[in-house]
């Protein structure tokens, strides 16, 4: 692995079902972020987390759960998905809180139906 | 994080430099500029940061008017490649890294 990256790439999903996001990192970066991006309205932070074991809410965290066991992985959960859920999601992680550079996954693009 | 304020399209030859500007007209002395693109079905790319000096990497230069109230990012030589959404933001060093991405500027390279 090299840098970040994201499963799936994409995915389609019946509204109700449950669903998770995964984010991996190798470069030992402290601090993990999800985003989404919906059309018109730019980026929106979901969740972040500044180092294993911790998280906290973005401006967008309704509907939406994440974990940090480990510094590596970041997994993003939908409990039960819903069609405004519809979106690309980037998965970012920095080497400390507060860092100057945000490194980006490829995404993930859901429709939830 | 102060408010930011970029054209929503711009285009450009290509080979001739890219100048994007940028409005910040309520930044904070402690906020730093940071600039960042997205290429089409790619994730945001980080390009270059500053706070008031001008800044130049091997991607872009950076210049910050005296008074701070606005930024220009400078491709000199843009390529069909930079075709992106270019995006202004401003933030402090010590606000949880979260980065508030606004509509940004379409920059489109026309051969």
């Amino acid at each position: 692995i090299a840098g970040i990256t994201q499963a799936p790439t994409s995915q389609i999903l019946a509204a109700g079902r449950r669903m998770t996001l995964r984010c991996t990192q190798d470069m030992r970066h402290n601090a993990m972020y999800w985003y989404r991006q919906d059309l018109g309205l730019g980026l929106r932070l979901i969740h972040y987390s500044n180092t294993a074991g911790t998280t906290g809410k973005g401006e967008v965290p309704d509907g939406y759960s994440v974990s940090r066991a480990n510094t590596d992985d970041f997994p993003l959960t939908l409990a039960s998905a819903v069609p405004s859920q519809t979106s690309v999601y980037f998965c970012a992680s920095s080497l400390e809180r507060g860092d100057n550079e945000q490194f980006f996954g490829p995404g993930t693009r859901l429709t939830v139906l | 994080d102060a408010k930011t304020t970029q054209p929503p399209s711009m285009d450009c030859a290509e080979g001739r430099a890219a100048n994007l500007p940028c409005n910040h007209s309520t930044i904070s002395g402690n906020e730093y500029v940071y600039w960042y693109r997205q290429i089409h079905s790619q994730g945001p790319q980080y390009i270059i940061h500053g706070l008031k000096n001008n800044e130049t990497n091997e991607m872009a230069s950076l210049i910050i008017t005296e008074d701070r109230k606005s930024s220009t990012l400078i491709l000199p030589h843009a390529t069909l490649r930079d075709t992106a959404v270019y995006y202004c933001i401003v933030r402090t060093s010590n606000q949880g890294g979260k980065l508030i991405f606004g509509q940004g500027t379409e920059l489109s390279v026309k051969p």
